[in-house]
C-alpha cells in the first residue's frame, strides 16, 4: 500500500524567508508524485507533479520540489516566500494505472510580514 | 469556461436526514472521484468511477452512495447511517488513467456540510 508522511502540520515563516515543506513516501512501485494548494474554503489546485524525466520540477510561481528516489522524498521548497502564499499544502502520490491519489495530511504554511 | 461546479457551497441538514452533494464537469473526462476532508487528516477518498454506470468503494464509503448515470455528473448521497457527516467534500475528475500514463486530478471547490 502507498502512503505520505508530511512531518510537519504548520509551519510559520517571515515574509521573503526561504522555507521547505517535506513529505515523505511509501510505495513499492513507481510513483508518480505532486504537491497540491488549498486556499480557505476552495478546492485544491496542483501546483507541480513529478512524473518522469528530471527529478527537479518547478512551479510558475516559484516553487520547486526535488524527487529523491533513495530517501523517497519529494520536498517542496521556496527561496522567498510571500504573503499570499499563506494557504494549506498537500503531497500526494500515485502510480502507473492506479486510479486513488493517496494524500499526505497536509502542511499549513502561515506567512508573517 | 472548462470546470468542476459542486453545489451548494454550504449544507445544513438535521441528524437523520439524507442529503445529496451534487457534482458536475464539462470537462469531457471519464473518471470521478468524491473526497472527505478533515482537519488534520488530509482527503480521505470515498468513492470513484472510471465510467459511467460504474463505480468503486474507496477507502470511508460506508454510510454514502453514489450513481454515475451521466459522464458529466456524480453526485454523492451522505445517508443517515454516516456517523460523522460533518465535514468538507471535495469531487474531482480526470482524463481516463491508462497504462503507461498518468492524468491529472481537478478539483471542485468544495461543499462543506454541517449536520446540526
Amino acid at each position: 500500500a502507498q502512503s505520505v508522511t508530511q512531518l510537519d502540520s504548520q509551519v510559520p515563516v517571515f515574509e521573503e524567508a526561504p522555507v521547505e515543506l517535506r513529505c515523505n513516501y511509501s510505495s513499492s512501485v513507481s510513483v508518480y508524485l505532486f504537491w497540491y494548494v488549498q486556499y480557505p474554503n476552495q478546492g485544491l489546485q496542483l501546483l507541480l507533479k513529478y512524473l518522469s524525466g528530471s527529478t527537479l520540477v518547478e512551479s510558475i510561481n516559484g516553487f520547486e520540489a526535488e524527487f529523491n528516489k533513495s530517501q523517497t522524498s519529494f520536498h517542496l521548497r521556496k527561496p522567498s516566500v510571500h504573503i499570499s502564499d499563506t494557504a494549506e499544502y498537500f503531497c500526494a502520490v500515485t502510480s502507473t494505472g492506479f486510479q486513488k491519489l493517496v494524500f499526505g495530511t497536509g502542511t499549513r504554511l502561515l506567512v508573517s510580514p | 469556461d472548462g470546470g468542476i461546479t459542486q453545489s451548494p457551497k454550504y449544507l445544513f441538514r438535521k441528524e437523520g436526514q439524507n442529503v445529496t452533494l451534487s457534482c458536475e464537469q464539462n470537462l469531457n473526462h471519464d473518471a470521478m472521484y468524491w473526497y472527505r476532508q478533515d482537519p488534520g487528516q488530509g482527503l480521505r477518498l470515498i468513492y470513484y468511477s472510471q465510467i459511467v454506470n460504474d463505480f468503486q468503494k474507496g477507502d470511508i464509503a460506508e454510510g454514502y452512495s453514489v450513481s454515475r448515470e451521466k459522464k458529466e455528473s456524480f453526485p454523492l448521497t451522505v445517508t443517515s447511517a454516516q456517523k460523522n457527516p460533518t465535514a468538507f467534500y471535495l469531487c474531482a475528475s480526470s482524463g481516463q488513467t491508462g497504462a503507461i500514463s498518468y492524468n491529472e486530478q481537478f478539483f471542485g471547490p468544495g461543499t462543506r456540510l454541517t449536520v446540526l
